[in-house]
């Protein structure tokens, strides 16, 4: 089945600054990438996600790039903002299943 | 807004302990899940239900079991409670054919 690896598992970034989180899959099947965002005392919502006919998507000051060749996928925040600060997790759709396959969660810290 | 209430915030019990976590939507969403969240290592699903009366095993199911009597309630069960049990739970649901799944808040479980 799927298998999803997320680094870093912690990351701290200056307000203003970029934050990258990637993850890796070994299912060159699966299809489907969300990214979802925990805010303390929270369960998780989506933010964005992506398909595999796409290398890109945008939403304001997030993107997510998609390598299928590589399989690995990258959330990108730009301009980051204190209530960015949350854990993030990556996940992958089995293509077996349909189960989401979630990554380990990355805690993103944004000072100001 | 999709509204998903897991019963309770925060629970302490005793090993051996019967536990129930319930879960429930307001949504007529088909499919719910049952994941729990530990440090370092991600949401792993436990159970998830297509239908009423309807379970599959995620990927870690021992020592936990489940019922969906009714469309908008998901129970997880510990038949025995043990420490190692001891995690945050998270239920979610989504729509028939469709990837987006919403989570609950989330309740605390503590086995002593």
């Amino acid at each position: 089945g799927e298998n999803v690896e997320q680094h870093p598992s912690t990351l701290s970034v200056q307000e203003g600054d970029s934050a990258v989180i990637k993850c890796t899959y070994s299912d060159s099947a699966s299809n489907y990438f969300p990214w979802y965002k925990q805010e303390l005392g929270k369960g998780p919502q989506l933010i964005i996600d992506i398909r595999s006919n796409v290398g890109e998507k945008k939403d304001q000051r997030i993107a997510v790039t998609l390598n299928k060749t590589a399989k690995h996928f990258s959330l990108h925040i730009t301009e980051t903002q204190p209530e960015d600060s949350a854990v993030y997790f990556c996940a992958a759709r089995d293509n077996q299943g349909g189960k989401l396959i979630f990554g380990q969660g990355t805690e993103l810290s944004v000072k100001p | 807004d999709v509204k998903v209430t897991q019963s309770s915030r925060y629970l302490v019990k005793r090993t051996g302990e019967k536990v129930f976590l319930e879960c429930v939507q307001d949504m007529d969403h088909e499919n719910m899940f049952w994941y729990r969240q530990d440090p370092g290592l991600g949401l792993r699903l436990i159970y998830f239900s297509y239908d009423v009366k309807m379970k599959e095993k995620g990927d870690i199911p021992e020592g936990y079991s489940v019922s969906r009597e009714k469309k908008e309630r998901f129970s997880l069960i510990l038949e025995s409670a043990s420490t190692n049990q001891t995690s945050m739970y998270l239920c979610a649901l989504a729509e028939r054919d469709k990837n987006i799944q919403y989570f609950g808040a989330g309740t605390r479980l503590s086995v002593l």
